[in-house]
């Protein structure tokens, strides 16, 4: 399996644009999370969907952010307008639910913001 | 609250020394309990995991044990190598709410 997959690994936009990161989950996996990692916050999880549905959206820091889940094998993460301090590591994962906890990430997005 | 209380680094050694991480939690129940690695440029990795008290877990060498009296899970390598330069992540299955609760990480420098 080629694990996680997110694009772009690298984006540099402008403040004020609108940025997409993408998450191709493992197959079968029904279970997906959203973190993002900074150097002042660490690891914080931002929203995650089980079953193509947001069951926890609590992390998401403000209504500039929105994910989707429009099937099993894909999900987006936008945020619009883009702020510097929005620039981080994003990180997908995934889960196999069941009776599974082991979560997989993906290599992360780094975004930065200028 | 659910937390993972986890040792500051950065830990510095050299190679060949022997490796401990801190790593306490506060949760309800009993959680499954994990340790992640981040090499650089990359994702977190599973490095190990123990499922209920008293379980090891061990992997490349690294190993931690569940120790439920004192909510701890401290990972630990009798002789590290520069390539374990990484940032290790403690953290906890919050099953019920289906997330991983994750500590801050610890920085370890392996030099020669």
């Amino acid at each position: 399996d080629a694990g996680v997959i997110q694009s772009p690994r690298h984006e540099v936009t402008e403040m004020g644009q609108e940025v997409t990161l993408r998450c191709k989950p493992i197959s079968g996996h029904n279970s997906l999370f959203w973190y993002r990692q900074t150097m002042m916050r660490g690891l914080e999880l931002l929203i995650y969907f089980n079953n193509n549905v947001p069951i926890d959206d609590s992390g998401m820091p403000e209504d500039r952010f929105s994910a989707k889940m429009p099937n099993a094998s894909f999900s987006t993460l936008k945020i619009q307008p883009s702020e510097p301090r929005d620039s981080a590591v994003y990180f997908c994962a995934t889960l196999a639910g069941g009776s599974t906890d082991t979560q997989y990430f993906g290599p992360g997005t780094r975004l930065t913001v200028l | 609250g659910n937390s993972v209380t986890q040792m500051e680094g950065p830990v510095t050694l050299s190679e060949e020394a022997f490796l401990t991480i801190n790593c306490t939690y506060t949760a309800t129940g009993y959680p499954s309990l994990f340790w992640y690695v981040q090499y650089p440029g990359e994702g977190l990795q599973l490095l190990l995991k123990a499922t209920k008290a008293d379980d090891k877990g061990s992997n490349k060498g690294f190993e931690a044990t569940y120790r439920k009296e004192t909510t701890s899970f401290h990972l630990e390598k009798g002789s590290v190598q520069v390539s374990d330069s990484a940032v290790y992540f403690c953290a906890f299955y919050f099953g019920g709410y289906n997330k991983l609760i994750f500590g801050a990480g610890t920085r370890l420098a392996v030099h020669p």
